[in-house]
């Protein structure tokens, strides 16, 4: 079952705008993580914040986790043209069996940035 | 540093024809492995992963087989492709943390089209 959901689905801002984009989940978990997505490429980790963490900050990238509504939020300031991704939630639950963490994917956020 | 290669980038295969997708990680050792699927415009669904050679565990029952012949190698594998393995496989890598959780690392992708 899809535990992280993605809002808004889609997104085009112009460019020097900030971008805003939600996850919800279901679960209690360990951290919930962001990547980006460029069309047709692999996922590059954006940012990990942990259960017990409110907030974030990398470079130009704010993540807010609240885990009494199992809600978390990236906010891309001052975007730029080539922020234009996929932009995915991840929700850790703990430990697989043996060992490594179980990553479960939202559906993804669309951003496009235009000039 | 640790990279992540995969191939092929792209595989046209006939439904029926088997398959053969390889996945290798350099610049670490004992790393965690994962193979995942990309249905379009959908989000990652996660079909194996390993914590060592030979230990492989499957998440959802399919029609494609996995194995770790060696540390940083991750091989999934189809004896007979059908229609529904059409998507986009990405290998990813990780360090597990027990205390904190930590992120995935992403190949480059192989896009199955099954005809």
């Amino acid at each position: 079952s899809q535990q992280g959901e993605e809002d808004p689905q889609a997104l085009s801002i112009q460019e020097g705008e900030n971008a805003t984009m939600n996850c919800s989940y279901k679960t209690s978990i360990n951290n919930l993580q962001w990547y980006r997505q460029n069309s047709g490429r692999g996922l590059v980790h954006l940012i990990l914040i942990r259960s017990n963490e409110r907030e974030k900050h990398s470079g130009r990238l704010r993540v807010t986790l609240d885990t009494s509504k199992k809600s978390s939020s990236l906010l891309i300031t001052a975007s730029r043209a080539a922020d234009t991704a996929s932009y995915f939630c991840a929700t850790d639950e703990g430990g697989l069996t043996g060992g490594g963490n179980k990553l479960t994917f939202g559906t993804g956020t669309q951003l496009k940035v235009e000039l | 540093s640790q990279t992540i290669h995969q191939w092929p980038a792209t595989l046209v295969q006939p439904v029926g024809s088997p398959l053969s997708l390889e996945c290798t990680v350099e610049g670490t050792s004992n790393p965690n492995l994962y193979w995942y699927r990309q249905a379009a415009g959908r989000g990652l669904q996660l079909l194996f992963y390993s914590v060592g050679i030979g230990q492989i565990s499957s998440e959802v029952p399919q029609n494609l087989s996995a194995s770790r012949p060696q540390d940083r190698q991750f091989i999934l594998s189809s004896k007979k492709l059908l229609l529904s393995d059409s998507g986009f496989y990405l290998c990813a890598w990780s360090v597990f943390d027990f205390t904190s959780g930590d992120e995935q690392f992403f190949g480059p992708g192989t896009r199955l089209t099954v005809l």
